[in-house]
Protein backbone atom coordinates (compact mmCIF):
# COMPACT_ATOMS: atom_id res chain seq x y z
CA UNK A 1 0.00 0.00 0.00
CA UNK A 2 1.58 3.43 -0.57
CA UNK A 3 0.50 5.05 2.84
CA UNK A 4 -3.13 6.55 2.10
CA UNK A 5 -5.74 6.52 4.30
CA UNK A 6 -9.46 8.05 3.96
CA UNK A 7 -11.65 9.17 6.76
CA UNK A 8 -14.31 8.69 6.96
CA UNK A 9 -14.54 5.50 5.06
CA UNK A 10 -18.83 5.76 5.14
CA UNK A 11 -20.78 8.48 5.86
CA UNK A 12 -24.78 9.27 5.64
CA UNK A 13 -25.76 12.66 6.04
CA UNK A 14 -28.80 15.28 4.86
CA UNK A 15 -29.30 17.71 2.29
CA UNK A 16 -27.81 21.27 3.51
CA UNK A 17 -25.48 19.95 5.69
CA UNK A 18 -21.50 20.44 5.31
CA UNK A 19 -19.39 17.48 5.25
CA UNK A 20 -15.61 16.80 5.26
CA UNK A 21 -13.68 14.38 4.12
CA UNK A 22 -10.21 13.91 5.17
CA UNK A 23 -7.13 12.20 2.69
CA UNK A 24 -3.98 11.53 4.91
CA UNK A 25 -0.71 9.92 3.53
CA UNK A 26 2.43 8.73 4.88
CA UNK A 27 4.30 9.18 1.49
CA UNK A 28 5.03 12.87 1.31
CA UNK A 29 4.06 13.29 -2.53
CA UNK A 30 3.59 16.76 -3.58
CA UNK A 31 0.48 16.05 -5.78
CA UNK A 32 -3.00 15.20 -4.25
CA UNK A 33 -6.14 14.20 -5.84
CA UNK A 34 -9.94 13.96 -4.96
CA UNK A 35 -11.63 12.03 -7.10
CA UNK A 36 -15.29 11.11 -7.18
CA UNK A 37 -16.64 7.59 -9.23
CA UNK A 38 -20.36 7.58 -10.42
CA UNK A 39 -21.85 4.34 -12.54
CA UNK A 40 -22.73 5.61 -16.40
CA UNK A 41 -19.55 8.70 -15.95
CA UNK A 42 -16.59 6.11 -14.23
CA UNK A 43 -13.83 9.03 -12.27
CA UNK A 44 -13.62 12.19 -12.16
CA UNK A 45 -11.26 14.57 -10.92
CA UNK A 46 -12.64 16.82 -8.54
CA UNK A 47 -9.69 19.04 -7.03
CA UNK A 48 -5.85 18.57 -6.67
CA UNK A 49 -3.10 19.32 -4.65
CA UNK A 50 0.64 20.72 -6.16
CA UNK A 51 2.07 22.03 -2.59
CA UNK A 52 0.75 22.92 0.47
CA UNK A 53 -2.09 25.46 -0.16
CA UNK A 54 -1.88 25.03 -3.85
CA UNK A 55 -5.33 23.86 -5.13
CA UNK A 56 -6.69 23.89 -8.52
CA UNK A 57 -10.33 22.73 -9.60
CA UNK A 58 -10.21 19.59 -11.68
CA UNK A 59 -13.62 18.73 -14.37
CA UNK A 60 -16.41 18.33 -11.13
CA UNK A 61 -15.70 21.20 -8.84
CA UNK A 62 -18.81 23.01 -8.11
CA UNK A 63 -20.28 22.44 -4.91
CA UNK A 64 -17.09 21.57 -3.30
CA UNK A 65 -14.07 23.01 -1.84
CA UNK A 66 -10.28 21.88 -0.80
CA UNK A 67 -7.75 22.81 1.52
CA UNK A 68 -4.04 21.40 1.96
CA UNK A 69 -2.48 23.12 5.29
CA UNK A 70 0.16 20.46 5.35
CA UNK A 71 1.87 18.01 3.22
CA UNK A 72 0.28 14.99 4.20
CA UNK A 73 -3.63 16.05 4.42
CA UNK A 74 -5.69 16.97 1.95
CA UNK A 75 -9.59 18.00 2.70
CA UNK A 76 -12.27 17.86 0.40
CA UNK A 77 -15.50 19.95 1.82
CA UNK A 78 -19.02 19.86 0.93
CA UNK A 79 -20.06 23.37 1.56
CA UNK A 80 -24.02 22.22 1.54
CA UNK A 81 -24.60 18.76 0.49
CA UNK A 82 -27.01 17.61 -2.11
CA UNK A 83 -28.11 14.62 -3.31
CA UNK A 84 -26.24 14.50 -6.77
CA UNK A 85 -23.39 14.57 -4.44
CA UNK A 86 -24.16 10.99 -3.33
CA UNK A 87 -20.48 9.25 -4.67
CA UNK A 88 -17.62 7.38 -3.83
CA UNK A 89 -15.12 9.76 -3.24
CA UNK A 90 -11.36 8.69 -3.53
CA UNK A 91 -8.35 10.63 -3.31
CA UNK A 92 -5.11 9.50 -4.60
CA UNK A 93 -1.34 10.93 -4.33
CA UNK A 94 1.37 11.22 -6.98
CA UNK A 95 4.66 12.78 -8.21
CA UNK A 96 4.24 15.23 -11.03
CA UNK A 97 5.26 11.86 -14.01
CA UNK A 98 4.73 9.08 -11.88
CA UNK A 99 1.59 6.76 -11.11
CA UNK A 100 -1.17 8.04 -8.92
CA UNK A 101 -1.83 5.74 -5.88
CA UNK A 102 -5.35 5.49 -5.00
CA UNK A 103 -6.78 5.24 -1.31
CA UNK A 104 -9.66 2.73 -0.16
CA UNK A 105 -12.23 5.55 -0.56
CA UNK A 106 -15.10 7.18 1.11
CA UNK A 107 -19.05 5.91 0.41
CA UNK A 108 -21.14 9.10 0.78
CA UNK A 109 -24.64 8.66 0.88
CA UNK A 110 -26.58 12.46 1.28
CA UNK A 111 -30.40 12.06 1.76
CA UNK B 1 -11.16 17.79 -24.84
CA UNK B 2 -9.72 13.91 -24.75
CA UNK B 3 -11.92 11.11 -24.16
CA UNK B 4 -11.23 7.66 -22.94
CA UNK B 5 -13.39 5.01 -24.32
CA UNK B 6 -13.26 1.54 -23.03
CA UNK B 7 -14.99 -1.87 -25.22
CA UNK B 8 -16.07 -4.30 -23.86
CA UNK B 9 -18.14 -2.77 -20.81
CA UNK B 10 -18.23 -6.20 -19.53
CA UNK B 11 -16.77 -9.41 -20.77
CA UNK B 12 -17.34 -12.56 -18.82
CA UNK B 13 -14.56 -15.84 -19.86
CA UNK B 14 -14.14 -19.29 -18.88
CA UNK B 15 -10.84 -19.80 -16.94
CA UNK B 16 -7.63 -20.73 -18.74
CA UNK B 17 -9.05 -18.29 -22.01
CA UNK B 18 -6.30 -15.76 -22.81
CA UNK B 19 -8.29 -11.80 -23.36
CA UNK B 20 -8.08 -8.68 -24.47
CA UNK B 21 -9.28 -5.50 -23.28
CA UNK B 22 -9.41 -2.56 -25.50
CA UNK B 23 -8.56 1.47 -24.63
CA UNK B 24 -8.99 4.27 -27.36
CA UNK B 25 -8.39 8.10 -26.86
CA UNK B 26 -9.48 11.15 -29.05
CA UNK B 27 -6.11 12.81 -28.04
CA UNK B 28 -2.65 11.31 -29.42
CA UNK B 29 -0.80 14.02 -27.32
CA UNK B 30 -0.16 12.06 -24.27
CA UNK B 31 2.56 11.27 -21.61
CA UNK B 32 1.50 8.47 -20.88
CA UNK B 33 -0.80 5.38 -20.48
CA UNK B 34 -2.02 3.05 -17.40
CA UNK B 35 -3.96 0.22 -16.55
CA UNK B 36 -5.23 0.08 -13.52
CA UNK B 37 -7.37 -2.89 -11.86
CA UNK B 38 -10.48 -1.86 -9.33
CA UNK B 39 -11.79 -4.58 -6.74
CA UNK B 40 -15.31 -4.37 -6.07
CA UNK B 41 -15.42 -1.74 -2.86
CA UNK B 42 -11.66 -0.76 -3.59
CA UNK B 43 -9.17 1.25 -4.58
CA UNK B 44 -7.56 1.41 -7.84
CA UNK B 45 -4.64 -0.30 -7.99
CA UNK B 46 -2.02 0.27 -10.77
CA UNK B 47 -1.11 -2.54 -12.85
CA UNK B 48 1.12 -1.02 -16.21
CA UNK B 49 2.25 1.80 -16.79
CA UNK B 50 3.52 3.31 -20.77
CA UNK B 51 5.06 6.03 -21.32
CA UNK B 52 4.26 7.67 -25.03
CA UNK B 53 7.38 6.48 -26.58
CA UNK B 54 7.22 2.58 -25.48
CA UNK B 55 5.45 0.41 -27.35
CA UNK B 56 4.51 -2.13 -24.83
CA UNK B 57 4.90 -3.04 -21.18
CA UNK B 58 4.69 -6.73 -19.72
CA UNK B 59 3.87 -7.70 -15.97
CA UNK B 60 3.70 -11.30 -15.15
CA UNK B 61 0.35 -12.49 -17.08
CA UNK B 62 -0.18 -9.00 -18.08
CA UNK B 63 0.92 -7.30 -21.49
CA UNK B 64 -0.42 -3.89 -22.17
CA UNK B 65 0.54 -1.94 -26.00
CA UNK B 66 -0.06 1.07 -27.31
CA UNK B 67 -0.08 2.73 -30.93
CA UNK B 68 -0.61 6.74 -29.61
CA UNK B 69 -0.92 7.33 -33.55
CA UNK B 70 -4.13 5.51 -33.45
CA UNK B 71 -5.06 6.18 -30.37
CA UNK B 72 -4.84 2.89 -28.54
CA UNK B 73 -4.15 0.33 -26.07
CA UNK B 74 -4.75 -2.84 -25.50
CA UNK B 75 -4.49 -5.10 -22.43
CA UNK B 76 -3.94 -8.75 -22.91
CA UNK B 77 -4.32 -11.14 -20.11
CA UNK B 78 -3.05 -14.39 -20.58
CA UNK B 79 -4.35 -17.67 -18.95
CA UNK B 80 -7.00 -15.72 -17.23
CA UNK B 81 -8.08 -17.24 -13.40
CA UNK B 82 -11.03 -16.51 -11.51
CA UNK B 83 -8.99 -13.75 -9.09
CA UNK B 84 -8.36 -11.52 -12.14
CA UNK B 85 -11.73 -10.70 -11.87
CA UNK B 86 -12.19 -7.16 -11.62
CA UNK B 87 -12.79 -3.59 -13.48
CA UNK B 88 -9.97 -2.44 -15.26
CA UNK B 89 -9.11 1.03 -16.16
CA UNK B 90 -7.03 3.08 -18.37
CA UNK B 91 -6.19 6.18 -17.70
CA UNK B 92 -3.92 8.86 -20.32
CA UNK B 93 -2.05 11.48 -19.19
CA UNK B 94 -1.65 14.36 -21.13
CA UNK B 95 1.56 15.83 -22.74
CA UNK B 96 3.40 18.90 -21.41
CA UNK B 97 1.45 21.93 -19.91
CA UNK B 98 0.49 22.79 -16.72
CA UNK B 99 -1.49 20.17 -16.10
CA UNK B 100 -0.43 16.82 -17.06
CA UNK B 101 -0.52 15.23 -13.84
CA UNK B 102 -4.52 15.20 -14.97
CA UNK B 103 -5.75 12.05 -15.40
CA UNK B 104 -8.74 10.90 -17.89
CA UNK B 105 -10.49 7.82 -17.16
CA UNK B 106 -12.61 5.55 -19.31
CA UNK B 107 -15.47 3.97 -17.86
CA UNK B 108 -13.71 0.70 -16.96
CA UNK B 109 -14.56 -3.09 -18.49
CA UNK B 110 -15.89 -5.34 -15.80
CA UNK B 111 -13.76 -8.40 -16.09
CA UNK B 112 -15.50 -12.00 -15.11
CA UNK B 113 -13.95 -15.22 -15.04
CA UNK B 114 -15.36 -17.97 -14.54
CA UNK B 115 -13.89 -21.57 -12.92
Amino acid sequence: DAGITQSPRHKVTETGTPVTLRCHQTENHRYMYWYRQDPGHGLRLIHYSYGVKDTDKGEVSDGYSVSRSKTEDFLLTLESATSSQTSVYFCAIGDREETQYFGPGTRLLVL
Amino acid sequence: KQEVTQIPAALSVPEGENLVLNCSFTDSAIYNLQWFRQDPGKGLTSLLLIQSSQREQTSGRLNASLDKSSGRSTLYIAASQPGDSATYLCAVRPKGGGSNYKLTFGKGTLLTVNP
